[in-house]
Order: C-alpha cells, then sequence, then structure tokens
C-alpha cells in the first residue's frame, strides 16, 4: 500500500496554541497536499508544496517537506476552535493523478 | 464559480442492489475521481476520468465501474452491493490530469448497504 501515516492519530490543544501534524510517506512524489475535513464532509485544499520545495506558508499554516526523510509536516499557529477537524496528507505520485491519502490527524481545539 | 456537487447526498441500499452516484465537477475542469473513505481503510483511491477516458483505477474489484461523459460529469457504479461498501464516496475535481494541482472535492455521498 502506497498509503501514507500520520501521526499523532489525534491531537487536543487549547486555542491559542499551535498544533504540530506529521506526514510519512513511501514512494517519491510530484508534490504532497494537505486537506481538511469536517465531520465526515468533503475535504478542503489547503496548502500544496511540490517535492523540490522546503517549506511553504499561508496564511497561519506552515508546512515543511522533507523529501529525504520522505516526510512532511503541518503547523498550524494560534489555533481557533473552527479550526476543529481531521486534516491529512496526500502524496501525489511521479506519475498519475492519483492521491495516496495518510491516514489522518484528528484536531480538537477547545475554546 | 459553483463547487463539485455530488448526488445523492445519502443513500441506503440492500445488499446484492446496485447503485449509481453521479459527480458534477467544477465548470471548465475536466479531470474527476473517485475516493472511497471508510473508518477501517481510510481515504482510498477508486478510479480517475479525463476526457471521458479511464486514465488511472485502484485497487478495488470489477463490481466498481465508472464513467465520464462529454460534459465532464462522472458517475460510478457498484453491482452486487456488499455491507463493506458502505462508506463515503467523495468525488474530486481538478483542471489537468497531471497531478500538480490541487483537488476540489465534493461534499460525498453517504452509502449504507443493510
Amino acid at each position: 500500500s502506497q498509503q501514507g501515516e500520520e501521526d499523532p492519530q489525534a491531537l487536543s490543544i487549547q486555542e491559542g496554541e499551535n498544533a504540530t501534524m506529521n506526514c510519512s510517506y513511501k514512494t517519491s512524489i510530484n508534490n504532497l497536499q494537505w486537506y481538511r475535513q469536517n465531520s465526515g464532509r468533503g475535504l478542503v485544499h489547503l496548502i500544496l508544496i511540490r517535492s523540490n520545495e522546503r517549506e511553504k506558508h499561508s496564511g497561519r499554516l506552515r508546512v515543511t517537506l522533507d523529501t529525504s526523510k520522505k516526510s512532511s509536516s503541518l503547523l498550524i499557529t494560534a489555533s481557533r476552535a473552527a479550526d476543529t477537524a481531521s486534516y491529512f496528507c496526500a502524496t501525489v505520485p511521479l506519475t498519475g493523478n492519483q492521491f495516496y491519502f495518510g491516514t489522518g490527524t484528528s484536531l480538537t481545539v477547545i475554546p | 464559480k459553483a463547487g463539485v456537487t455530488q448526488t445523492p447526498r445519502y443513500l441506503i441500499k440492500t445488499r446484492g442492489q446496485q447503485v449509481t452516484l453521479s459527480c458534477s465537477p467544477i465548470s471548465g475542469h475536466r479531470s474527476v475521481s473517485w475516493y472511497q473513505q471508510t473508518p477501517g481503510q481510510g481515504l482510498q483511491f477508486l478510479f480517475e476520468y479525463f476526457s471521458e477516458t479511464q486514465r488511472n483505477k485502484g485497487n478495488f474489484p470489477g463490481r466498481f465501474s465508472g464513467r465520464q461523459f462529454s460534459n465532464s460529469r462522472s458517475e460510478m457504479n457498484v453491482s452486487t452491493l456488499e455491507l463493506g461498501d458502505s462508506a463515503l464516496y467523495l468525488c474530486a475535481s481538478s483542471l489537468t490530469t497531471s497531478g500538480g494541482t490541487e483537488a476540489f472535492f465534493g461534499q460525498g455521498t453517504r452509502l449504507t448497504v443493510v
């Protein structure tokens, strides 16, 4: 299976704190993307980082990519209750358009 | 512009029946992919269509099939339903099939097989 793994599986923090989740994957990639899912609904795209990039920012989100370790991390700064959701990393292989999703991190932000 | 629309949102079927799910991608997007999400297996790729052609297929039995129409709308069909087919089925549309862009997901169809 090419499915990645994320850790932690679940994370609970206080509003205002930072949340970090990690993703490891198995094969060479074109890019890696992070998505958010609220309670069994559709996935919302957060950020895309290409294999030749090491770090990317978008608002309160910071993503890093280490292709030598086949790992990525997502940092959400100054978390809000509205950030409560499941977060998935998805890798896109060198050829093809299919995503291989990680197992997800369930984030709970306590007001 | 309108997002990805999946219909129906919820469906209850009996074992052995078949089901057809529909997905209308974002206007201008020609790539449509389907994913199955279950608590045990997570999100798994079913297949991708681009310009009415299946470009890629995941590791699912032949009971799972799909097609894409000339207007890029896509349908997936599951025949001879099994209890294990109960899942959230997600459709994603993207501009290209090269894998270099983000995907936009619909809200999903929640299929329950009883």
